[in-house]
């Protein structure tokens, strides 16, 4: 059975852009997390999507966004790019206990 | 809110035993999970305490007292790659949105 899978796996952004990053969960899981973990820190909770429907978000500016879609994939949107988004962003997918795909890391310059 | 608080470092040596300490305070509990994470890589699922009570599975077992707010991981036999992250997490308000501890870095020396 396939894990969660994320892509790409790599990104360099410049600052100002515009990223999205995607997420295909484990099959017959519902419920997509998105975390940010910044160089040497914790996992920060970004969004939750269950069955299409934005369940709740973190505390993050509303220049992150995403969606889910009919079959469970989701995008993480990531407008005018900062600095500070340099980071490994996280999917996770879940019936019961979340299982992380291997993540994107973001650069950006 | 949720937070969960885990010593940011521990070292134990190879073939030893070490236990890591997670204390919360939680709004709404789901039960706690642990998470192992290697430098670089996602955070791979380890072990998850919805009721009070040790939870074994191989080397690695964890503990869950809902009335102490407190929980723990407990690798046996360590091995060099057991060298890590672990972080603890938690559920609330009904949900598997996690709230992550800060993670404690093992380091296990020959």
């Amino acid at each position: 059975e396939a894990g969660v899978t994320q892509s790409p796996t790599h990104l360099i952004k410049t600052r100002g852009q515009q990223v999205t990053l995607r997420c295909s969960p484990i099959s017959g899981h519902t419920s997509v997390y998105w975390y940010q973990q910044a160089l040497g820190l914790g996992l920060q909770f970004l969004l939750w999507y269950d069955e299409g429907e934005e369940r709740n978000r973190g505390n993050f500016p509303p220049r992150f966004s995403g969606r889910q879609f009919p079959n469970y994939s989701s995008e993480l949107n990531v407008n005018a790019l900062e600095l500070e988004d340099s980071a490994l962003y996280l999917c996770a997918s879940s019936l019961v206990v979340p299982f992380f795909g291997q993540g994107t890391r973001l650069t950006v310059v | 809110g949720q937070s969960l608080e885990q010593p940011s470092e521990v070292t134990a040596v190879e073939g030893a035993i070490v236990q890591i300490n997670c204390t919360y305070q939680t709004s709404g509990f789901y039960g706690l999970s642990w998470y192992q994470q290697h430098d670089g890589g996602a955070p791979t699922f380890l072990s998850y305490n919805a009721l009070d009570g040790l939870e074994e599975t191989g080397r690695f077992s964890s503990f869950l007292s809902r009335s102490d707010s407190y929980g723990y991981l407990l690798l046996q036999e360590l091995q060099m790659k057991d060298s890590a992250s672990y972080f603890c997490a938690s559920g609330g308000a009904g949900s598997y949105q996690l709230t992550f501890g800060k993670g404690t870095k093992l380091s296990v020396i020959p």
